[in-house]
């Protein structure tokens, strides 16, 4: 069974970096699919960031793609994401999750919050 | 980017069907191919109950379906129960090459 669980901290100063871990176990991310990471505002909707598929490229949502990064730590099977410049505007909860075609393994999320 | 449109909100009565649009950019035809949905209650991570249009995972159950016409895609649910009430989102990638994805807007159901 495939699992996903995010972790970082859970309030960021606004300019700083958020910056989040996803921890994957039942799987290797090293042996395929897309891992990546997707955010809800409190309210409101979804919002694709950002994936990778191992031993391809990464890929950001272009609104995002000047500040997001994505790493991958295959020897702790995890991978990360980190958030430059943050604003009240980043606060959300964000998810890691896993795609083929569709985003099928979600972790539970973990709450961002940006304080002034 | 893309945009995918749904209506912000339906409602239907126990029993009945409703259906959901997502209707993505006129030239966004092929992409709609591989849209998927996913079904989220409060407080819960979404969950995918349809993929590539019209396959249902196994574990949901076949009161929901999934169709598609040029560029609008469309998730039916039939014989509604109090269950269903939650919100759903359509997704798909509008490059297959770069692999760029967007979400539509979601859309909240209602069971009256």
């Amino acid at each position: 069974q495939v699992q996903l669980q995010e972790s970082g901290p859970g309030l960021v100063k606004s300019s700083e970096t958020l910056s989040l871990t996803c921890t994957v176990s039942g799987y290797s991310i090293s042996s395929g699919y897309r891992w990546g990471w997707i955010r809800q505002p409190p309210g409101k909707g979804l919002e694709w960031i950002g994936n990778f598929y191992h031993g391809g490229n990464t890929y950001y949502n272009p609104s995002l793609k000047s500040r997001v990064t994505i790493s991958v730590d295959t020897s702790k099977n995890q991978f990360s994401l980190n958030l430059t410049s943050v604003t009240a505007a980043d606060t959300a909860l964000y998810y890691c999750a896993r795609a083929g075609n569709n985003w099928l393994y979600w972790g539970q999320g973990t709450l961002v919050t940006v304080s002034s | 980017q893309s945009a995918l449109t749904q209506p912000a909100s339906v409602s239907g009565s126990l029993g009945q069907s409703i259906t959901i649009s997502c209707t993505g950019a006129s030239d966004d035809t092929a992409f709609m191919n591989y849209v998927s949905w996913y079904q989220q209650k409060p407080g819960k991570a979404p969950q995918l109950v349809m993929y590539d249009v019209s396959n249902r995972p196994s574990r949901v159950s076949n009161r929901f379906s999934g169709s598609k016409s040029g560029n609008t895609a469309s998730l039916t649910i039939s014989g509604l129960q109090a269950e269903d009430e939650a919100d759903y989102y359509c997704c798909s990638f509008t490059d297959k090459k770069t692999l760029v994805w967007v979400f539509g807007g979601g859309t909240n159901l209602t069971v009256l």
